[in-house]
């Protein structure tokens, strides 16, 4: 069976701080995908990464970036300097490489206070 | 070019009344997503579509759920009647339509039922 924990359900730090949010996944494909989305109050879900199972590689972005552990089948997303803009629920979803269907954890709630 | 469009952005019914709601995928996007989104939780896959082929209906409670996308562009899904317990976000994706391409969400539809 396919399932993502993020065992984290609500962080709060200062402005400035780092950050990193957690994800745990378990599959049985060889082939998958990882995602991170984030959910501003607002409600849409915002696409941030995508990464495939065969590539390790980790990925910066700004102040974003993703570390891809296939030997703890973890995928944490680290936010660099925060700012009050971070401040949204993320989930991280492993997408099936044979069907396409996305399993997302249950999200972690970021607040960043100024 | 523009994202997946959804509507109604909310709907308020009371229970046993039907309800509908639309979506229009990115164009070009032949694979189209209904997820539902509880308070607090991940979005949950509901179905699934390539073209006007529903692929992936598993978890669509059938006695009150149905969807349609005719044409294989715009969808629409329906519940009648509506549950106190249909109380959720209702969320449409699409993607290009390869196994593991990037899921992008709408706006979404906040139901309450009443």
């Amino acid at each position: 069976a396919q399932k993502v924990t993020q065992a984290q359900t609500e962080i709060s730090v200062v402005e400035k701080e780092d950050v990193t949010l957690d994800c745990v996944y378990e599959t049985r494909d060889t082939t998958y995908y990882l995602f991170w989305y984030k959910q501003p109050p607002s409600g849409e879900l915002v696409f941030l990464i995508r990464r495939n199972s065969f590539d390790e590689q980790n990925e910066i972005s700004g102040r974003y970036s993703w570390n891809f552990q296939k030997s703890t089948s973890s995928f944490n997303f680290t936010i660099t300097a925060s700012q009050v803009v971070d401040s949204a629920v993320y989930f991280c979803a492993l997408g099936s490489g044979n069907t396409g269907k996305l399993i997302f954890g249950q999200g972690t709630t970021l607040q960043v206070k100024p | 070019e523009a994202g997946v469009v959804q509507s109604p952005r909310y709907k308020i019914i009371e229970k046993k009344q039907p309800v509908a709601f639309w979506c229009n995928p990115i164009s070009g996007h032949n694979t189209l997503y209904w997820y539902l989104q509880n308070l607090g939780q991940g979005p949950e896959l509901l179905i699934r579509y390539e073209n006007e082929e529903a692929v992936d209906d598993s978890q669509l409670p059938k006695d009150r759920f149905s969807a349609e996308r005719l044409k294989g562009v715009d969808s629409t899904l329906k519940i009648q009647p509506a549950e106190l317990g249909d109380s959720a976000v209702y969320l449409c994706a699409s993607s290009r339509g390869q196994a593991g391409d990037t899921q992008y969400f709408g706006p979404g539809t906040r139901l309450t039922v009443l």
